[in-house]
């Protein structure tokens, strides 16, 4: 069974720019959740999609957004870019529908804000 | 408001000793999970466990040991006979519920384990 794909697995941009950034969840898992993480600050919660649609949200400015396709596929998107966005961003994905259930997480993509 | 408080920033040990990492909770609900995930240098969380609110039984598998108690609202790990390859970040996760039903993950920020040879 294929594992989370995230990609680009490594990026660098600057102040200003906006980044998208993809995830493929494992087949059949419908919900794909987006952590950043950053060193001292841990695993800090972006959102959850589930069919498409998005079940939680966390304390980030509207600067960060996402989306769900058809095929469970998951994007993010951080536009105006700060230096404060480099970071790693992780995604998970679950097969449990209404209790918490393990995470499979991807590799990450880092993200470098020059 | 929940929160998962990880004191230890980093530990470092002797191959073969024992070594617990620490994990507190705070939470309103009364049915919670609680995880814990390890990172290795490589980067990709590994779930290790999940407990629910109503079972305060302890849990072994193999080495790893965790310790579930309401009372102090901790939820503890020990690796037992430590070894080089457990070396990494471990991370405590409570997820409880949602106003829309469903449940999100608060993360600690994690204990570096370096278990040195």
């Amino acid at each position: 069974k294929a594992g989370v794909t995230q990609t680009p697995r490594y990026l660098i941009k600057t102040r200003g720019q906006q980044v998208t950034l993809s995830c493929s969840p494992i087949s059949g898992h419908r919900s794909v959740s987006w952590y950043q993480q950053t060193p001292g600050q841990g695993l800090q919660f972006l959102f959850e999609y589930f069919s498409e649609t998005q079940r939680n949200k966390g304390n980030f400015p509207g600067r960060f957004s996402g989306r769900q396709f058809s095929n469970s596929r998951s994007e993010m998107n951080v536009s105006t870019l700060e230096l404060g966005d480099s970071a790693l961003y992780l995604c998970a994905s679950s097969g449990e529908v209404w209790v918490p259930g393990e995470l499979f997480f991807g590799e990450g993509s880092r993200l470098t804000v020059l | 408001a929940q929160k998962v408080t990880q004191a230890q920033t980093e530990i470092s040990v002797v191959e073969k000793e024992d070594v617990t990492l620490d994990c507190v909770y705070e939470t309103r609900d009364t049915t919670y999970y609680l995880f814990w995930y390890k990172q290795p240098p490589s980067g990709e969380l590994v779930f290790l466990i999940r407990r629910n609110s109503f079972d305060e039984q302890n849990e072994i598998s193999g080495r790893y040991s965790w310790n579930f108690q309401k009372s102090t609202s901790s939820f503890n790990f020990t690796i037992t006979a430590s070894q080089v390859v457990d070396s990494a970040v471990y991370f405590c996760a409570l997820s409880e519920g949602t106003t829309s039903g469903t449940y999100k993950y608060i993360f600690g920020t994690g204990t570096r384990l370096k278990v040195l040879a």
